[in-house]
C-alpha cells in the first residue's frame, strides 16, 4: 500500500538551479530512502537516513528528515540535465525491511 | 557490489499464455526478494514478498494464483504471470535483500521487465 505521498507530483526547473522534493508518511519508520528512476528503467538508490538522524549529504543531494512531521525533502543542489527522472521516496517500518513508496516527484531540468 | 538483475527486460506474449520472469541477485544471497508493478508514470506497487524456501506473501488484492512466485535459492526468484491478459501490461521490478555485506534495510533493484500483453 502507498504511505507516501510526495510533492510536487512534477517539477521542472533550468539547469543550475535546485530542486527539492517533499515527502511525507504516516507511520513509524525506521528509515527513510530516496530513489531515482530514469524512463523506463530500475530503481537506483540514492540515499538512506534513519530514524534518528536528522540530515545527510551525498554529493549534490541533502536529504533532511523530520520524524515529528513525519517528513523527508531532498534537495538536489546545482541541478544538471542528467538529474532529469522520478524520484521516489520510501519508508521501512521498524518491523523489517518492506518498503513503501511514495507516489513520486518527476524532475525535468531543462538545459 | 549487490547487482541484482531480471530476463527478459520486455517481453510481448498473447492473452492466455503464461510468462515467466526471473530476478538474480548477481553477487550477494539475498534471503528475501521482493516484486514490484509500475503503470506508467505511477510509483512501484508491492505485489508479494518471497524468502528462500517459503511461500511467498501476497499484498492484499494480488491474486497468488495468477501471480506465481518461486524462490527456491538464494540467488533466484521468479515471477510467472499465469493466462496473461491485456491489463496485465506493465513493468514488473524485483528486489533484493539479504544479510552479509549488504544492509538487511536496503534493497537492491533489478532493471525492470517490460510486460505487454496483446
Amino acid at each position: 500500500s502507498q504511505q507516501g505521498e510526495e510533492d510536487p507530483q512534477a517539477l521542472s526547473i533550468q539547469e543550475g538551479e535546485n530542486a527539492t522534493m517533499n515527502c511525507s508518511y504516516k507511520t513509524s519508520i525506521n528509515n527513510l530512502q530516496w530513489y531515482r528512476q530514469n524512463s523506463g528503467r530500475g530503481l537506483v538508490h540514492l540515499i538512506l537516513i534513519r530514524s534518528n538522524e536528522r540530515e545527510k549529504h551525498s554529493g549534490r543531494l541533502r536529504v533532511t528528515l523530520d520524524t515529528s512531521k513525519k517528513s523527508s525533502s531532498l534537495l538536489i543542489t546545482a541541478s544538471r540535465a542528467a538529474d532529469t527522472a522520478s524520484y521516489f521516496c520510501a519508508t521501512s517500518g521498524e518491523a523489517g525491511n518492506m518498503l513503501t513508496f511514495g507516489g513520486g516527484t518527476r524532475l525535468m531540468v531543462k538545459p | 557490489g549487490a547487482v541484482v538483475s531480471q530476463h527478459p527486460s520486455w517481453v510481448i506474449c498473447k492473452s492466455g499464455t503464461s510468462v515467466k520472469i526471473e530476478c538474480r541477485s548477481l553477487d550477494f544471497q539475498a534471503t528475501t526478494m521482493f516484486w514490484y508493478r509500475q503503470f506508467p508514470k505511477q510509483s512501484l506497487m508491492l505485489m508479494a514478498t518471497s524468502n528462500e524456501g517459503s511461500k511467498a506473501t501476497y499484498e492484499q488484492g494480488v491474486e497468488k494464483d495468477k501471480f506465481l512466485i518461486n524462490h527456491a535459492s538464494l540467488t533466484l526468484s521468479t515471477l510467472t504471470v499465469t493466462s496473461a491478459h491485456p491489463e496485465d501490461s506493465s513493468f514488473y521490478i524485483c528486489s533484493a535483500s539479504g544479510g552479509g555485506t549488504t544492509s538487511i534495510y536496503e534493497q537492491y533493484f533489478g532493471p525492470g521487465t517490460r510486460l505487454t500483453v496483446t
